[in-house]
């Protein structure tokens, strides 16, 4: 069973609004991964962190969203200014040893 | 580039008959494969990985997947499904350890009583 925490659980904003999300990794695993899953169950890689420092992310990510990874602190993800299109489920997962190990995910609604 | 395919959105079967969900990949070497499963609600959940050995993979609740290099191929396969085995199962494939990984669209399996 996973460990990976993640809140919370819903989140309901208005369009231009910030939208924020946590996420707890599972203790020993130093990648972080956020990927964003739509309801079309299309999964969008947005950014990944080893030991708390950026190892890829996507263009809109680095425009758009504001993600950290400190250490003894939970990892977070960050939408600036909230668009429709960002409704979806937003899916932190901890790695270690290429196995990922995913949370229960944020859902997202923007109205 | 590196993609995954899943053929099939959505398979109904009884429960008991045997499962095979497809898989296929594109990239050129090797890749890390996994398949994993997410219930409603819920996050995904790992059932398997493959990178090297035995192209036949064991993996929870007796899933178990087969490697093909020459067809590109990571079918997903259980002998006789339960009630409890309806989710959307979805094959991955990354290119190196700790590297972003690229999903599949997903294959609903829907299992009939």
């Amino acid at each position: 069973n996973s460990k990976v925490i993640q809140t919370p659980r819903y989140l309901v904003k208005g369009q231009g609004q910030k939208a924020k999300m946590r996420c707890i990794p599972e203790k020993g695993h130093p990648v972080v991964f956020w990927y964003q899953q739509n309801k079309n169950n299309e999964f969008k890689f947005l950014i990944n962190f080893q030991n708390q420092e950026v190892l890829q992310q996507i263009d809109m990510t680095e425009k758009r969203f504001s993600a950290e990874c400190p250490s003894n602190s939970p990892c977070s993800l960050e939408i600036q200014s909230s668009e429709a299109g960002d409704s979806a489920l937003y899916l932190c997962a901890s790695s270690r040893n290429e196995r990922l190990f995913f949370g229960h995910g944020t859902k997202l609604s923007v109205l | 580039a590196q993609s995954v395919t899943q053929p099939d959105a959505r398979v109904t079967v009884s429960e008991g008959a045997s499962l095979q969900l497809r898989c296929k990949y594109s990239y050129s070497a090797t890749p890390y494969l996994f398949w994993y499963v997410q219930y409603p609600r819920q996050g995904l959940q790992l059932l398997l990985k493959y990178y090297s050995g035995d192209p036949v993979v064991q993996g929870v609740n007796s899933f178990e997947a087969e490697f093909s290099k020459s067809n590109s191929s990571f079918h997903l396969q259980k002998a006789s499904v339960h009630w409890s085995d309806s989710a959307v199962y979805f094959c991955a494939l990354s290119m190196e350890s700790n590297n972003r990984i690229f999903f599949g669209d997903g294959t609903q399996l829907v299992v009939k009583p």
